[in-house]
């Protein structure tokens, strides 16, 4: 496709469900990010996956947070056993292999997560 | 280690006004820097970015922003505000390299009155 792309775009669930959340890329991209936007801490890094290197997992919050990304393409995003404060919006971006373009994060429109 | 400070989490201007929006950073290494627009309900559209070269860099919509070093700042500006331009706006932070995460401040939200 033409952009980043998230699904689903709205997800509410019971506190204690698991959730899994996904992101297509950009084709072509071989950088993946997974960030947090919530009231009270803004917008948070959670992981990043660069290529076939080992991802970046410093920004995960809990071990109940996990990622995956399948072919070097699609991600999914994993809450177990959810809690209230996980209510937030998850966005993901990718970005280039193209040098001059690889700092620039191309974000999708976001999955609105609420969990009651 | 790296982080931003976005000073006024809400500015209001009159159409037609200056727009300014302020970012200061901290960073110990030389940053990349960028400036994100997020409409409601919406993801992050970049404005504009800072990585070499030239520290006036211009950016979609008719804003810029001045990187300067011995300020550590990195402000958002556009000369003549739009009602269309109403939004929040993040600035963030990245260290050069092939990929790398992206540091935000807390955003400002930017209203426009008639």
């Amino acid at each position: 496709g033409a952009g980043v792309s998230q699904s689903p775009s709205n997800k509410v669930t019971e506190k204690g469900k698991d959730v899994e959340l996904r992101c297509d890329p950009i084709s072509g991209h071989t950088a993946l990010y997974w960030y947090r936007q919530s009231l009270g801490q803004g917008l948070e890094f959670l992981i990043y996956f660069q290529g076939n290197s080992a991802p970046d997992k410093s920004g995960l919050p809990s071990d109940r947070f996990s990622a995956e990304r399948t072919g070097g393409s699609v991600s999914t995003l994993t809450i177990q056993r959810t809690q209230q404060e996980d209510s937030a919006v998850y966005l993901c971006a990718s970005s280039s292999r193209l040098a001059g373009l690889r700092e620039t994060q191309y974000f999708g429109p976001g999955t609105r997560l609420l969990v009651l | 280690a790296q982080s931003v400070t976005q000073l006024g989490s809400h500015v209001s201007v009159s159409e037609g006004a200056l727009v300014l929006l302020r970012c200061n950073y901290s960073s110990s290494v030389p940053p990349y820097l960028f400036w994100y627009v997020q409409y409601p309900n919406q993801g992050l559209q970049l404005l504009l970015k800072y990585t070499t070269g030239a520290t006036l860099v211009k950016g979609i919509n008719g804003f810029e922003a001045e990187f300067k070093k011995s300020e550590t700042s990195f402000h958002l500006t556009k000369p003549s505000a739009h009602m269309s331009d109403a939004a929040e706006y993040f600035c963030a932070v990245s260290a050069p390299g092939t990929a790398s995460k992206l540091t935000f401040g807390t955003g400002t939200r930017l209203q426009v009155t008639l």
